[in-house]
C-alpha cells in the first residue's frame, strides 16, 4: 500500500530550529514534496526533491534520502508566521501525489 | 496571473440540493486537480484531469459525485444529492505537467 507518515503536531520557541520529518512507501516514486497551509488557506508550494541531499532556500531546507524512504523539512530562524501545517507530499509512479494528513507546527514566543 | 480562482468561496445548502463548484486553472496549466480537505481525513484527491480528459477518478467517493472540463480553462465538480458528510473544503489545483500544483482559495461547503 502507499503511505505517508509524519508527525501529528510539533512545538517550537520563536527564534529556534525544527525539524519535521517525513517517511513514505509509494509505489514507484518520482520526487517528494512539502507544501505549507496556514489555517483556513491553501496550501502552498515549499520545496520538491528528487535526489538525494539537501536543498536550501531561505530559511527553510529540505533533506531527501531515497534508500531511506525519508525526507525531513528544516525551519530556522523560527517566526510566528510559520505557526501552520506542513504536509509531505510523493509523488508515485503515475506521477499522482500521495499527501501526508500534516504537521501542524505551533510556535510560541 | 491571477492564480488558480474557484467559486464560490463559500457554499451553504441544505441536504439533497445540487451543489455545483467552479475552477478556472492558470492559463499554461495542463493538469487539473480536485481535492477534498477534512480534519478526520486530510486532503484527498477526488479525481485529475490531462488536457481536459479525466484521467483518474478513483477518489471519487460515489456516484452522487461528477466533474468535467469542457475546455482548458474552466472545470466543475457537482454533487447531487448533497449530505452533511460532503461537508469539507474543496480545493481545485492546476500544474504545468505534473510537478508543483497551485492551488486555489478553496469553496467551504457546508450541507445542513
Amino acid at each position: 500500500g502507499q503511505n505517508i507518515d509524519q508527525p501529528t503536531e510539533m512545538t517550537a520557541t520563536e527564534g529556534a530550529i525544527v525539524q519535521i520529518n517525513c517517511t513514505y512507501q509509494t509505489s514507484g516514486f518520482n520526487g517528494l514534496f512539502w507544501y505549507q497551509q496556514h489555517a483556513a488557506e491553501a496550501p502552498t508550494f515549499l520545496s520538491y526533491n528528487v535526489l538525494d541531499g539537501l536543498e536550501e532556500k531561505g530559511r527553510f531546507s529540505s533533506f531527501l534520502s531515497r534508500s531511506k524512504g525519508y525526507s525531513y523539512l528544516l525551519l530556522k530562524e523560527l517566526q510566528m508566521k510559520d505557526s501552520a501545517s506542513y504536509l509531505c507530499a510523493s509523488l508515485d509512479s503515475n506521477y499522482q501525489l500521495i499527501w501526508g494528513a500534516g504537521t501542524k507546527l505551533i510556535i510560541k514566543p | 496571473d491571477a492564480g488558480v480562482i474557484q467559486s464560490p468561496r463559500h457554499e451553504v445548502t441544505e441536504m439533497g440540493q445540487e451543489v455545483t463548484l467552479r475552477c478556472k486553472p492558470i492559463s499554461g496549466h495542463d493538469y487539473l486537480f480536485w481535492y477534498r480537505q477534512t480534519m478526520m481525513r486530510g486532503l484527498e484527491l477526488l479525481i485529475y484531469f490531462n488536457n481536459n480528459v479525466p484521467i483518474d477518478d478513483s477518489g471519487m467517493p460515489e456516484d452522487r459525485f461528477s466533474a468535467k472540463m469542457p475546455n482548458a480553462s474552466f472545470s466543475t465538480l457537482k454533487i447531487q444529492p448533497s449530505e452533511p458528510r460532503d461537508s469539507a473544503v474543496y480545493f481545485c489545483a492546476s500544474s504545468y505537467r505534473e510537478v508543483e500544483q497551485f492551488f486555489g482559495p478553496g469553496t467551504r461547503l457546508t450541507v445542513l
